[in-house]
This record gives structure tokens, sequence and C-alpha cells, in this order.
């Protein structure tokens, strides 16, 4: 079946500029993960969604970071006024448990890169 | 608080020789552990995972990870290399004191030499 999609899969924005990432997650997933991966590291955590209820954002690095899943089923990740500290992969994650402490299955991520 | 270090941010071994990736956890309660792998431009693909199951976890791939409370390791290892091994490889840890999200490492290159 269908992974989990995300789009675009490159995006250059001026800084300044607003932008959104979409996540399309597995059909049936509950749990959908945004994380940043900066060039060289790990994934961190942004947020996560339990179907359409965003249960933790702790890891938004600022209020200029929005992210959204209002029928349960595609995300949106919002960046406003991007910064070049923006620049990175970013990941969306789905799963079918409702911590995702089993598997989360990822997308291909979407490399933003600020000007 | 959970965190993860893995040793070695580049791994080199030749085709055919044993592949040993390190991963140290810290966690306040059982842990549930993971190693994904990353091939360029491509998310992330689960090799293996431990949720306090059998002690040694095998993968896909030929890889296999063992769990050691004692020493909070949890290694990853393939008896030979392919060439198509060569990717970045993450370990993880989850915790249910820990909110959802999956703590990685930094990751460690493996690269793979004919």
């Amino acid at each position: 079946g269908a992974g989990v999609s995300q789009s675009p899969r490159y995006k250059v924005a001026k800084r300044g500029q607003d932008v959104a990432l979409r996540c399309d997650p597995i059909s049936g997933h509950v749990s959908l993960f945004w994380y940043q991966q900066a060039l060289g590291q790990g994934p961190e955590f942004l947020t996560y969604f339990q179907n359409e209820a965003q249960l933790d954002k702790s890891g938004l690095p600022s209020d200029r970071f929005f992210a959204e899943r209002p029928e349960g089923s595609v995300s949106t990740l919002k960046i406003q006024r991007t910064q070049q500290e923006d620049s990175a992969v970013y990941l969306c994650a789905s799963s079918n448990d409702p911590f995702g402490s089993y598997e989360q299955y990822f997308g291909p991520g979407t490399r933003l890169t600020v000007t | 608080a959970q965190s993860v270090t893995q040793l070695g941010s580049h791994v080199s071994v030749s085709e055919g020789a044993l592949v040993l990736l390190r991963c140290n956890y810290s966690s306040s309660v059982p842990p549930y552990l993971f190693w994904y792998v990353q091939y360029p431009n491509q998310g992330l693909q689960l090799l293996l995972k431990y949720t306090s199951a059998a002690t040694l976890v095998k993968g896909i791939n030929g890889f296999e990870a063992e769990f050691k409370k004692s020493e909070t390791s949890f290694h990853l290892t393939k008896p030979s290399a392919h060439m198509s091994d060569a990717a970045e490889y993450f370990c993880a840890v989850w915790n249910s004191n820990s909110g959802y999200a999956l703590n990685f490492g930094k990751g460690t290159s493996l690269l793979v030499t004919p």
C-alpha cells in the first residue's frame, strides 16, 4: 500500500517568506508526527497529533511554526517569516498505535532551504 | 528524561566484514529502542525494534541488535556487510514518561568499501 507522502520534496524560500509543508499519512493511522532534521543530525521532534487533536507541540522552536490536522488525516506544517536557521529536512511520520511507540512510518521529507 | 548516544559518527568496513554500530541510551523507565536506516534523500526505514520482549532482536536485511540493560546498550550488528548497507543509521528511544516522540541519536554514517 501507499506509504507516507510529503510535498513538496524541495522548497527554496527567501528569508521572510511563509511556507507550507504537506504530509499525507498512511490511511487510517491515528498518530502523526513532525520532526526537523538539520544537516548531519538526527531528527528532532516538533509536534504530535492523535487524529485531529494536537497533543504535544513542545518541540516547535518558535511561534512562527504552526501545524494542523483538521480532519485527522492530512497535516500541514506552516512556517511564517522563514529564517535561515529554519533550513532543514522536515520529516512526517505516522503510526497506527495511539502513541506511535511501536513503529513510526516516515515520509521522504521536505528539504527546506532558506536563502 | 531520555537520551541516546551513538558512538562514532562515521564507521567504515570492508565488504563482507562485521558491522557494529554502537548505541547507548539513558532512560528512567524501561525503554523501547529502535534502529532506523536512512538512504540519501529518503525517509527513515525501521530496521528493528526492542519493546521489552526478547533481548536479541532480529530485523530486516540481516541486521540484529541486543538489548543489554546492565550496559544500557543496544548495539546494531550484521555479520557480513554488503555495499548496499552504506547509509545513515539512527538509534532511537521511547519511553512512557517522555511524551510521544522518538528521541534520536545523531546518527552513524556507514561506509562499505570493496
